[in-house]
């Protein structure tokens, strides 16, 4: 089944403990993105990649780290969560050919509060 | 820049009602819409798009018409069902495909 998997579902953590929310797809798509979505807000992204060893910064990166070693595999990591990451954390991936260029997969999503 | 605008929630309907949920943008010239759809406790899905003006996308009863003289995209169904309880997302592309811009989202309780 294609699909978008991300892990953990949900984490509590304190602020300032490193952590790492991993993200994979099993559909061989070359683009990945992070998203951070709040209320009244809606989604706001937080960075993306184009391929292995290349991101780039979304709209809201602050605070925020990520890497592409693996086309598969595109980890967010908080070097040193502060309350105002508290959110709901979607990572999706999008292929690039065809009429479906513009359609991104989503994962289930991570629910994190940071105390 | 680009944006969206969609109509505050929540909406509250009676099964079987007529639904509209508003979405209007901003945008550089004419990119695809979407309207994305989060179930309870899930990611966001796919729910239709619209990839030029005029173009009118449909999928599970749900329908939206990509209007470029008024800039809108509004969602419509016409008798919802509990099950279409859920939230949606108006968006569109920005940077060449590499983000898209949502709405705030509208929450949308269908009580039997």
């Amino acid at each position: 089944e294609a699909q978008v998997t991300q892990n953990p579902r949900y984490l509590i953590t304190v602020t300032g403990k490193k952590l790492t929310v991993t993200c994979s797809q099993n559909m061989n798509h070359e683009y990945m993105s992070w998203y951070r979505q709040d209320p009244g807000l809606g989604l706001r992204q937080i960075y993306y990649s184009m391929n292995v060893e290349v991101t780039d910064k979304g709209d809201v990166p602050e605070g925020y780290k990520v890497s592409r070693k693996e086309k598969r595999n595109f980890p967010l990591i908080l070097e040193s969560p502060s309350p105002n990451q508290t959110s709901l954390y979607f990572c999706a991936s999008r292929g690039g050919v065809g009429e479906r260029i513009n359609e991104q997969f989503f994962g289930p999503g991570t629910r994190l509060t940071v105390l | 820049g680009d944006s969206v605008t969609q109509m505050e929630g929540p909406v509250t309907l009676s099964e079987e009602a007529f639904l509209t949920i508003n979405c209007t943008y901003t945008a550089t010239g004419y990119p695809s819409l979407f309207w994305y759809v989060q179930y309870p406790g899930e990611g966001l899905q796919l729910l239709l798009k619209a990839t030029k003006a005029d173009d009118k996308g449909s999928n599970k009863g749900f329908e939206a018409t990509y209007r470029k003289e008024t800039t809108s995209f509004h969602l419509e169904k016409g008798s919802v069902q509990v099950s279409d309880s859920a939230v949606y997302f108006c968006a569109l592309p920005s940077g060449g495909y590499n983000k898209l811009i949502f709405g705030a989202g509208t929450r949308l309780a269908v009580h039997p």
